[in-house]
């Protein structure tokens, strides 16, 4: 079965410090994992995903799959990055998504 | 990416009383996908909709109460049937466009029922 866990569902930080958002998975197959945002009054959109090993808004996450984690970086906090952060395992032929719990992220000035 | 929109965006709704919601793509789409959001909850997936054959749905939500059409590969509808307080909720629609190898959202539809 596939399962995500984010296991802070807060996290306060101040402008210009460090953040990790934790990302912990299971699954036997071969894993796609993708991070979702969703900023408030606004959809949920994808920010990154690990296939593109890209940086978006100043964020990287890296696949380690010894210790089936994916976890969302960003060297320094913006207030604007405050926001409800989903992480989520996709892989299977037919697309379905599992979505870990959700972490809000809190920037404060 | 694709541009998807919703209706109702919100609504409110008696027990016993059926609700159907849409799902507007702006471009042809092969996967289409419905959500819900409880309260405090995460997102999990009811259904998968594909054009030209009947909705895959997850272990939980079976076709009576939660009945989808996709009639042509731009437009989707889920039905909420028999509705009772514990399917107030935010229900979305995502697709998946060809190649792009992700989902895209819509905005949600937020229901509540008395």
């Amino acid at each position: 079965a596939q399962r995500v866990t984010q296991p802070e569902k807060l996290l306060s930080v101040f402008k210009g410090a460090p953040v990790e958002l934790k990302c912990n998975y299971s699954y036997s197959g071969s894993p796609e994992l993708f991070w979702y945002v969703q900023y408030s009054r606004q959809r949920l959109q994808l920010l990154l995903r690990h296939i593109s090993r890209e940086s978006i808004k100043g964020f990287t996450a890296d696949l380690n799959k010894g210790e089936t984690s994916f976890h969302l970086k960003k060297p320094f906090a913006q207030e604007e990055d405050s926001a409800m952060y989903y992480c989520a395992l996709g892989g299977t032929s037919y697309g379905k998504l599992t979505f870990g719990q959700g972490t809000i992220l809190t920037v404060h000035p | 990416s694709a541009v998807i929109s919703q209706k109702p965006s919100r609504d409110i709704c008696q027990r016993g009383t059926s609700l159907t919601i849409q799902c507007q793509v702006d471009s042809q789409v092969t996967m289409m996908f419905w959500y819900r959001q409880q309260p405090g909850q995460s997102l999990t997936l009811i259904a998968t909709a594909n054009q030209g054959s009947e909705a895959t749905y997850e272990s939980g939500f079976v076709i009576d109460k939660f009945p989808i059409s996709r009639p042509n590969l731009t437009f989707s509808t889920l039905t909420v049937s028999n509705m009772s307080p514990e399917d107030s909720s935010i229900y979305l629609c995502s697709v998946e466009p060809w190649g792009a190898e992700t989902q895209y959202f819509g905005p949600g539809t937020r229901l509540l029922v008395l």
